[in-house]
């Protein structure tokens, strides 16, 4: 298969703890989106990547996460001190920069604190 | 502040039938509109796009119209399938590469 891939699918974990989540987009892809999606709820823009160069970043994005993309391939996701807010289906997309190209998404890890 | 304003929040539809789902932007910056379908447990999936240069576009049995002056666009699903059943999200970006604005979604229904 050579879609989006999100590991892992599942994270349940103690408020309080650290999680992280990793992307790997589509290999030709150099354009990587985090989005949050509550139960219910359209998705929502985290942050996003052009190669290894982080372009943007929401104001949902707060101190405790970060992303990262090393060498401009996969991606992580980093979330410390989990509160129970955080609870919530994380997405990864990817798309080819430059020109008009559609983001592709994977099927995302769903996060629960407990 | 929610930019991009979907309706219905649900809707269920006869099997053969014609499903409507409508959205509205503020942003006049946007001019790339997406659609994309999500089952249960799976990410969204891209189902077809427009650019404000085209009224409509249509891919097989899934329409979008587009009204610029309105600033709405929707997404007419005709001879609706129970494989159809599932939440439809469009979204809105300034252009086709960057961060998408979605809609809080609909979830189809199709009776057999």
């Amino acid at each position: 298969d050579t879609g989006v891939s999100q590991n892992p699918r599942h994270k349940i974990t103690k408020r309080g703890q650290n999680v992280t989540f990793r992307c790997d987009p589509i290999s030709e892809h150099n354009r990587l989106y985090w989005y949050r999606q509550t139960l219910g709820q359209g998705p929502e823009f985290l942050t996003y990547f052009q190669n290894e160069a982080q372009l943007e970043k929401s104001r949902l994005l707060s101190d405790r996460f970060s992303a990262e993309r090393p060498k401009g391939s996969f991606s992580t996701l980093e979330i410390q001190r989990t509160e129970q807010g955080d609870s919530a289906m994380y997405l990864c997309a990817s798309s080819l920069g430059g020109g008009p190209s559609p983001q592709h998404f994977g099927d995302g890890t769903r996060l629960s604190i407990l | 502040q929610q930019q991009v304003k979907q309706s219905p929040q649900s809707l269920i539809v006869q099997k053969g039938g014609i499903s409507i789902i409508n959205c509205a932007y503020e942003n006049t910056a946007f001019d790339y509109f997406p659609w994309y379908q999500q089952f249960p447990g799976k990410g969204p999936a891209l189902l077809i796009a427009i650019r404000p240069d085209v009224s409509e576009k249509k891919e097989g049995r899934f329409t979008i119209s587009f009204n610029k002056s309105a600033k709405q666009f929707s997404l007419h699903i005709m001879d609706s399938q129970p494989g159809d059943s599932a939440t439809y999200f469009c979204a809105a970006s300034r252009a086709a590469g960057n961060k998408l604005t979605f809609g809080g979604g609909t979830r189809v229904l199709v009776k057999p």
